[in-house]
């Protein structure tokens, strides 16, 4: 079946400092792929998506390259701000299904 | 704010019991997604309606359900209630082209 795996985190950076957040799943077929982002108390917004191999997805400074031979698609920024502190989720949705499929949760803190 | 509501924000229950989770779609989407998001589990797909009909489904338990009303409001009905049901559920909805999905702040479920 379809898994999604990222480091769970709690990851702590300096603002300004650079992320990067792993991301590798597993699935059936040619899935599309997602980041989400969760503030506490709130729902998940989706953050940034790409639906095909070597698409990059980009939103607010982050970005996320659809790496098909690594199963991969981890999510970078070159200098992140203390309102960057949430919790980040990869997803996946593949075939026929639309639920999607998530990791675990990334908790990013970022101190100023 | 997504436009997805979901009530209610909270909801305290015992063992045994049943409830029923309420969520209103954003305006013009047909698609209605439940999904579980608990400590152990992660966040869970459990089942999806597309205008009123069921669309697929995840890893629901046969003692929950849900349905999708003509005016594609959609209820999670939860019955027969165990401790480790307690979990963050959320609801998300899309138009026909399936994404990007857009969550609801959740409702907290307490089993006590």
């Amino acid at each position: 079946g379809n898994s999604v795996t990222q480091m769970e985190g709690p990851v702590t950076l300096s603002e300004e400092a650079f992320l990067t957040i792993n991301c590798t799943y597993t699935a059936t077929g040619y899935p599309s792929l997602f980041w989400y982002v969760q503030y506490p108390g709130e729902g998940l917004q989706l953050l940034l998506k790409a639906t095909k191999a070597d698409d990059k997805g980009s939103n607010k400074g982050f970005e996320a390259t659809y790496r098909k031979e690594t199963t991969s698609f981890h999510l970078e920024k070159g200098s992140v701000q203390v309102s960057d502190s949430a919790v980040y989720f990869c997803a996946l949705r593949s075939g026929g299904a639309d639920g999607l499929t998530f990791g675990k949760g990334t908790h990013l803190i970022i101190h100023p | 704010d997504s436009g997805v509501t979901q009530t209610p924000k909270h909801l305290i229950t015992a063992t045994g019991q049943r409830v029923t989770l309420r969520c209103s779609p954003r305006s013009g989407d047909l698609s209605v997604y439940w999904y579980q998001q608990s400590l152990d589990q992660g966040l869970q797909f459990l089942i999806q309606y597309y205008n009123g009909e069921e669309r697929a489904k995840g890893n629901i338990l046969e003692r929950f359900s849900a349905q999708q009303f003509p005016d594609l409001h959609s209820e999670l009905n939860l019955s027969s209630l165990e401790l480790g049901d307690s979990a963050l559920y959320f609801c998300a909805s899309s138009d026909q082209g399936r994404e990007p999905q857009h969550f609801g702040d959740g409702t907290r479920l307490s089993i006590l």
